[in-house]
């Protein structure tokens, strides 16, 4: 079975630009979350859809925002792009309604804003 | 509102010896799940082992086991005959008594950079 596919892995952009990332889960999850990594913040959780819907959020600003489409796949987007929003994106996708389904990973995409 | 503390920043260990990463968490919830992941460089998180709290036999998983004290908060990470393989950054993370529902984010400690050494 394939695992989590986040890409880009690298991206490079500058302050005030916008970026889509994409996520598509293992087949058969419904859930998919994303997460910032960063070396001072550690891992912090951003949203989380299930069927099409963002169903938690995280403490992050407007300029942050999700979509899950049909097939489950998944892509975020950060608009006005600020120098502290470089970061490792972490996509991760669950069995959701198993309530002891751990979260599987992707690689991540690595964004740096200049 | 939950936290989790990986009190070690970086360890190191001898391959073939043992090594225990620790991890304290704050919680006013009685049922909940918790969690170690491994990430090496490769970046991509791996899950070693998880624990329902509910279960008061601590969980084992080939050379990873747990020591879970609930009335203690406490989550230690015992890796057994180290490998080369083990280094990477470890990472305890909890989901609270709503995980997998409408509050099902995990949250997660700064880590623990384990290196082991040949």
């Amino acid at each position: 079975k394939a695992g989590v596919t986040q890409t880009p892995r690298y991206l490079i952009k500058t302050r005030g630009q916008q970026v889509t990332l994409s996520c598509s889960p293992i087949s058969g999850h419904r859930s998919v979350s994303w997460y910032q990594q960063t070396p001072g913040q550690g891992l912090q959780f951003l949203f989380e859809y299930f069927s099409e819907t963002q169903r938690n959020k995280g403490n992050f600003p407007g300029r942050f925002s999700g979509r899950q489409f049909s097939n489950s796949r998944s892509e975020m987007n950060v608009s006005t792009l600020e120098l502290g929003d470089s970061a490792l994106y972490l996509c991760a996708s669950s069995l959701a309604g198993s309530r002891f389904s751990p979260l599987h990973f992707g690689n991540g995409t690595r964004l740096t804003v200049t | 509102a939950q936290t989790v503390t990986q009190s070690q920043p970086e360890m190191s260990v001898q391959e073939a010896e043992t090594v225990t990463l620790s991890c304290t968490y704050d919680t006013s919830e009685n049922n909940y799940y918790l969690f170690w992941y491994k990430q090496p460089p490769s970046r991509q998180m791996i899950l070693v082992i998880r624990q329902e709290a509910y279960k008061q036999q601590n969980a084992t998983e080939n050379r990873f086991s747990v020591n879970f004290q609930k009335a203690a908060k406490s989550f230690s990470l015992k890796i057994s005959d180290s490998q080369l393989g083990d280094t990477a950054m470890y990472f305890c993370a909890f989901g609270g008594q709503n995980y997998g529902g409408s509050q099902g984010n995990l949250i997660f400690g700064k880590g623990t950079k384990l290196s082991v050494k040949p």
